[in-house]
């Protein structure tokens, strides 16, 4: 079993539509919790940033994480050609230099 | 501005041929890191520096090597390439352990 599963897609949904992006996790340790979106050819970004559990908002972004049931989620309100990318999930037992990854998920916007 | 630049971008080799993938920020970040993604495997870590002269090995260091002489450079060697090196490679920094990852554009290797 992978330490962090992400369902890889492809994804494709319409503009306007709202999308929920999800990672699993089996180490109940981990305490910081990523959302990095990458372009085609392109490095990743950092998009979003939790700490323990709860629910974080910018614009139109909002990322939940859920310790409990060991499962983090994003989600995009009013989804646009731009949000086009494929979208990693991170998280790591302190906040040093052993980051978990998940595989990432692709994600399509149609206009 | 800069930030993060990885070269080359594209590099073919044939086994046993040995290369190094350069990494340069000019943010002044301590913290840099290597890592791979291959396809369905996310991003795994190869090596790190906490800063000039300070390096550690990450989740799969097995093949590389590398040096961290300066605060702004941190070279990524491979010796005696083989296929399962196949893969784009990801220079990263950030200026605290704590710190936002800075990515580079990534640097796709195949091995033949």
């Amino acid at each position: 079993q992978k330490e962090v599963e992400q369902d890889p897609g492809p994804l494709s949904v319409p503009e306007g539509a709202i999308v929920s992006l999800n990672c699993t996790y089996s180490n109940s340790a981990f305490q910081y919790f990523m959302w990095y979106r990458q372009y085609s050819r392109k490095g990743p970004e950092l998009l979003m940033y939790t700490y323990s559990s709860g629910n974080k908002e910018d614009g139109r972004f909002t990322a939940q994480v859920d310790k409990s049931s060991k499962y983090i989620s994003l989600f995009i309100r009013d989804s646009q050609p731009s949000d086009s990318a494929t979208y990693l999930c991170a998280m790591s037992v302190d906040n040093n230099n052993d980051m978990r990854f998940g595989a990432g998920t692709r994600l399509t916007v149609k206009p | 501005n800069a930030g993060v630049t990885q070269t080359p971008k594209f590099r073919i080799l044939k086994i046993g041929q040995s290369m190094t993938l350069q990494c340069t920020q000019d943010m002044n970040h301590n913290y840099m890191y290597w890592y791979r993604q291959d396809p369905g495997m996310g991003l795994k870590l190869i090596y790190y520096s906490v800063g000039a002269g300070i390096t550690d090995k990450g989740e799969v260091p097995n093949g590389y090597n590398v040096s961290r002489s300066t605060t702004e450079d941190f070279p990524l060697r491979l010796e005696l390439a083989a296929p399962s090196q196949t893969s784009v490679y990801f220079c990263a920094s950030r200026p605290s352990a704590a710190g936002e990852l800075f990515f580079g554009e990534g640097s796709r290797l195949t091995v033949l």
